[in-house]
């Protein structure tokens, strides 16, 4: 099975800073890497997909990043809706595998 | 508008059974692959299993955790995808989604979730 390693597993940001939480493969992935936003008792909700393609309707202030095992989500300025965990996900091969989480919590 | 609503969690023995459901909308639910994805209480997401469209034979694949316990059908004249769980573990303790697969291949809609609770 490909192991998934975000980092950090919860960070503490201020309304405006720029975040970004990092994604490791545990074997190269290509570009099959989703980045998905959740919040307490909510569906996860696709950011991004392709490592680096943005969902439609979702903000410009999302972005991705990285092919082969390594891959970042950057947030560009940090607002109060963005407070949620963050997951990223391979689909490159079987069994999908998925990140621990990233919780981001307001400083 | 994609919906995806799930139904059929509940409180379960150990060893017993339960069949989830999932009533798709808003998209045109036989041409795309299913997957279902679960949550335990305050931990990440796990991927349960997948089932593939008519064009690729309704074939399945599933987790180790679940595998030979778990079964995944799709009924496309009632736009509706299916979990049945038998013997079900305390450690399958979950919010069970269903999700769609993008013609990318990433998921792309989630439903809300069902919880399903193995309890004596």
């Amino acid at each position: 099975d490909i192991q998934m390693t975000q980092s950090p597993s919860s960070l503490s940001a201020s309304v405006g800073d720029r975040v970004t939480i990092t994604c490791r493969a545990s074997q190269g992935i290509n570009n099959y890497l989703a980045w998905f936003q959740q919040k307490p008792g909510k569906a996860p909700k696709s950011l991004i997909y392709a490592a680096s393609s943005l969902q439609s309707g979702v903000p410009s202030k999302f972005s991705g990043s990285g092919s082969g095992t390594d891959f970042t989500l950057t947030i560009s300025s940090l607002q109060p809706e963005d407070f949620a965990t963050y997951y990223c996900q391979q689909y490159k091969s079987y069994p999908l595998t998925f990140g621990g989480g990233t919780k981001v919590e307001i400083k | 508008e994609v919906q995806l609503v799930e139904s059929g969690g509940g409180l379960v023995q150990p060893g017993g059974s339960l069949r989830l459901s999932c009533a798709a909308s808003g998209f045109t639910f036989s041409d795309h692959y299913m997957d279902w994805v679960r949550q335990a209480p305050g931990k990440g997401l796990e991927w349960v299993g997948r089932t593939r469209n008519k064009a690729n034979s309704y074939t399945t694949e599933y987790a180790a955790s679940v595998k030979g316990r778990f079964t995944i059908s799709r009924d496309d004249s009632k736009n509706s995808l299916y979990l049945q769980m038998n013997s079900l573990k305390t450690e399958d303790t979950a919010v069970y989604s269903c999700a769609r697969v993008s013609r990318s291949s990433d998921l792309d809609y989630w439903g809300q979730g069902t919880l399903v609770t193995v309890s004596s």
